[in-house]
């Protein structure tokens, strides 16, 4: 079974605060991703990163940057919040060829 | 960004009926996915393809690579109030190519 972990669940926040959302896989998986899931349910990939390289979505404003202090983790660091930021953040970790998806945090900002 | 073309995109149906969504693209790929995703989870692989024309099974759902490489199928038989969620379709190129999405076809169970 996948073990991709995210933290916190849910998160409520102002506009202009600072978050980050944590995410870990204990499976040892080598690259792992964001994606951004909006009202719409569709999903956008944010960025994917493995120990070598760090691939973002061009549309993705810098205002979002992930950090990996190690192989297991990959969080998700967020500045200067916008409304239009709330949505579904999930964490994915790749297993073998297919990408394996956390249980998601809901970012609400008001 | 790119996206799928899927359908549709939500479905009414009665318990113990067949469900049948498809997705399509204007390009060529070479491996197909489909997930489930249940409400306040993250969404969960059902099905893998990786060949043209592969047809494949897991329980009551049996997905399908179209023999053009542009287009896929799932089925569900035989319904049940569990099968409710949102199921997704990707595809890619080749494994160093991100993942493209189709926007999710909602499966909802008329009581």
């Amino acid at each position: 079974d996948t073990a991709v972990s995210q933290t916190p669940k849910y998160l409520v926040t102002q506009m202009g605060n600072d978050k980050s959302i944590k995410c870990e896989q204990n499976l040892g998986h080598d690259t792992m991703y964001w994606y951004k899931q909006d009202s719409k349910k569709f999903l956008k990939i944010m960025f994917s990163y493995n120990n070598k390289e760090l691939i973002i979505n061009e549309t993705v404003p810098n205002r979002f940057s992930p950090k990996s202090p190690d192989k297991a983790h990959l969080n998700l660091h967020i500045n200067s919040l916008e409304l239009g930021d709330s949505a579904v953040y999930f964490c994915a970790s790749k297993r073998g060829r297919e990408q394996y998806f956390g249980p998601g945090t809901r970012l609400t900002v008001t | 960004g790119q996206q799928l073309n899927q359908s549709p995109q939500s479905m009414f149906i009665q318990e113990g009926e067949d469900v049948s969504m498809n997705c399509t693209s204007s390009s060529i790929f070479n491996t197909w996915l489909w997930y489930k995703q249940d409400p306040g989870e993250g969404p969960v692989l059902l099905i893998a393809l990786y060949k043209a024309g592969e047809l494949t099974s897991n329980g009551r759902l049996t997905a399908q690579f179209g023999i053009t490489r542009k287009d896929s199928f799932l089925n569900i038989s035989a319904s049940i109030p569990s099968d409710v969620g949102i199921y997704f379709c990707a595809g890619r190129v080749d494994s160093n190519y991100q993942l493209i999405w189709g926007a999710g076809t909602k499966l909802i169970i008329k009581p």
